[in-house]
């Protein structure tokens, strides 16, 4: 089956450590999203891909740094995690004549302690 | 600032009863209005949606409600099964704009 990954599912970390969160896509998409997911704030966009030199930020990009490696891969990166950033992280992905529908992998749990 | 607002936060609902999850928008240059919906560890996943040429749309036990005017849309799920139980997100985008922007999400639990 086509799907979307992303890896770790889950992962405690310390302030200040830099924290990679990973994404691979077999659905053959262009478009690549990163979300996080907080309670009473819902899913907000971090960063999105269009294609691999193609990189804009979403509404919360500032501590946040993103690669697009393939069209299949897609990275966030926390540079210096601080505990705010405690939080469920979802990468999405969608066709590129369809945005509004977006399909999403299962998510990555992360705590900054 | 929120561009969409979702309400209420958390819903309790009998089994076989009615759920009702409403959203409200400012921004008038939105055309589309998806609901996603979301089970436990799982990511979210597209229910139903709409665009503002209708009033309404349906599929299934899943109605979609929409007022111009009143720049709102709602949810409605009928005859709630406790399997409806999940987070659902409405969201919105506009044309070009190339993202969707979403609610808060409602935590709707069905109870048996």
């Amino acid at each position: 089956d086509a799907d979307v990954t992303q890896t770790p599912r889950n992962r405690i970390t310390k302030t200040g450590k830099r924290i990679m969160l990973e994404c691979s896509q077999t659905k053959g998409h262009d478009r690549m999203y990163w979300y996080r997911q907080d309670p009473g704030l819902g899913l907000r966009l971090i960063y999105y891909s269009f294609d691999v030199k193609d990189i804009n930020k979403g509404e919360i990009s500032d501590g946040y740094s993103v690669s697009r490696q393939a069209q299949a891969k897609f990275s966030l990166s926390l540079e210096s995690a601080i505990p705010n950033q405690t939080a469920l992280y979802f990468c999405a992905t969608s066709l590129a004549g369809n945005y509004n529908e977006q399909f999403f992998g299962p998510g990555t749990r992360l705590t900054v302690l | 600032q929120q561009q969409v607002k979702q309400s209420p936060q958390s819903l309790i609902v009998q089994k076989g009863g009615i759920s009702i999850i409403n959203c409200a928008y400012e921004n008038t240059a939105f055309d589309y209005f998806p609901w996603y919906q979301q089970f436990p560890g799982k990511g979210p996943a597209l229910l139903i949606a709409i665009r503002p040429d209708v009033s309404e749309k349906k599929e299934g036990r899943f109605t979609i409600s929409f007022n111009k005017s009143a720049k709102q849309f709602s949810l409605h799920i009928m005859d709630s099964q406790p399997g409806d139980s999940a987070t659902y997100f409405c969201a919105a985008s506009k044309p070009g704009a190339q993202k969707l922007v979403f609610g808060q999400g409602t935590r709707l639990t069905i109870n048996p």
